[in-house]
């Protein structure tokens, strides 16, 4: 199975912060890696697929990169509506596998 | 728009099964797979499989296999995820999502509690 992990498990930011988020994969999954975002008793949300491509409706202060086995998900100005967990998750081979989740939490 | 809408919370026994339901609209039912995944309570995400809808094929995670059953209904636009032995560490809530190419909208998930 490919293992996925994420840093920090923890963030703490500010309003107005940029933040990145790191995911990196035990193997290559090339492209194949989604971001997704959850607030406490919802279902996650698609933010991101294959790396880098913007789920519609998603703000553009959202940005993912990344290939092969390092990945990284950024928010250029964090907002009030973005402090949530956030979990990768590859979909290059079965079974697919998600981070642990990585907590922003106000500073 | 897309809508999963799935059954309510269960409580059950150990040793015994649970049948979760999803019921998909605002798409066409056969056009994608539907994954299930689970998360434990505080924990993370944990995927166990897929139903293919139009031919009914699956694919299960080694974890659940032999515990495990995904079918569908293409009838009523319905699938349904049945685990059976349900032990403690089964407590989770449990989500049908879509899959088209990447896991793009989710159900609003079933919390199954699994306690004597």
């Amino acid at each position: 199975d490919i293992q996925m992990t994420q840093s920090p498990s923890t963030l703490s930011a500010s309003v107005g912060d940029r933040v990145a988020i790191t995911c990196r994969a035990s193997q290559s999954i090339t492209n194949y890696l989604a971001w997704y975002q959850q607030k406490p008793g919802k279902a996650p949300n698609l933010l991101i697929y294959e790396a880098s491509s913007l789920d519609s409706g998603v703000p553009s202060r959202f940005s993912g990169s990344g290939s092969g086995t390092e990945f990284t998900l950024t928010i250029s100005s964090l907002q009030p509506d973005d402090f949530a967990t956030y979990y990768c998750q590859q979909y290059n081979s079965y079974p697919w596998t998600f981070g642990q989740g990585t907590k922003v939490e106000i500073k | 728009q897309v809508q999963l809408v799935q059954s309510g919370a269960e409580l059950k026994k150990p040793g015994a099964s649970v049948k979760v339901s999803c019921k998909a609209s605002g798409y066409i039912f056969i056009d994608s797979y539907l994954h299930w995944v689970r998360q434990a309570p505080g924990q993370g995400l944990e995927w166990m499989g897929w139903i293919n809808p139009d031919s009914g094929g699956t694919n299960y995670a080694q974890k659940f296999q032999g515990r495990v059953t995904m079918t569908t209904d293409t009838s009523i636009s319905t699938a349904y995820m049945e685990l059976s032995r349900l032990r403690s560490n089964d407590t989770a809530v449990y989500y049908c999502v879509r899959d088209v190419e990447v896991l793009d909208f989710w159900g609003q998930g079933t919390l199954v509690t699994v306690s004597s």
